[in-house]
């Protein structure tokens, strides 16, 4: 069992709507936690990290981190074309190092 | 805001072939992480330094060495290249151990012929 786990995809949802993101993970030990945009060939891009149980709001987006259920989603107000991407979710366990550890990735799609 | 920087971008190698890999953090980052995506999957965490010490230690296979440089550039450098190494590899830095947030570099494609 992969150590992060996210649906893969593809997550359609129509111009100006809510999206949401779902990551679970395993490793109680985990502290930080990131998501990041990826296009399609190019590198990841942090859009939001959280530490801390509750939700943390950047503008359009919302991150929301569980840690007694072991999940943190990502929350996407008023969805554009341009959201369409990749989005990684990843975790570090400081204790076992400051490596990130992947889900699959959830693609997304917005139509017009 | 300066990035992370990474040459070069694109890279075409024959099988056992070597090649080197460079990365220059974001000013002041001094800790640096190289990752490894293939085609369709997530990335997968290579190697890392810290105040130009390895730090974490991942998935590297033996023929791959890399270090830190006293200006906090790294470099990756890989030997008897094989077929299956052909993939982005990605560079990333962050401000040591205090902070965890890590930023991407744009990668280099490497492909293996």
């Amino acid at each position: 069992q992969k150590e992060v786990e996210q649906n893969s995809g593809p997550l359609s949802v129509p111009e100006g709507a809510i999206a949401s993101l779902n990551c679970t993970y395993s490793d109680r030990g985990s502290q930080s936690f990131f998501w990041y945009r990826q296009y399609s060939g190019k590198s990841p891009e942090l859009i939001m990290f959280i530490y801390s149980n509750g939700d943390k709001e950047d503008g359009r987006f919302t991150a929301q981190l569980n840690k007694a259920s072991q999940y943190v989603s990502l929350l996407i107000r008023d969805s554009q074309p341009s959201d369409s991407a990749t989005y990684l979710c990843a975790v570090n366990d400081a204790n076992a190092g400051n490596m990130l550890t992947f889900g699959g990735g959830t693609r997304l799609m917005v139509k017009p | 805001a300066a990035g992370v920087i990474q040459s070069p971008r694109h890279l075409i190698k024959e099988k056992r072939e070597t090649a080197t890999l460079k990365c220059y953090p974001i000013p002041r980052h001094d800790t640096v992480y190289w990752y490894q995506q293939g085609p369709g999957q997530d990335p997968q965490f290579l190697i890392s330094f810290y105040e130009k010490m390895q730090s974490d230690k991942g998935s590297i296979p033996d023929r791959f060495s890399a270090q830190q440089f006293s200006d906090y550039h790294s470099e990756l450098n890989m030997s008897s290249l094989e077929l299956g190494d052909s993939a982005l590899y990605f560079c990333a830095s962050s401000l040591g151990p205090v902070t965890y947030e890590q930023y991407f570099g744009p990668g280099t494609r490497l492909t293996v012929t």
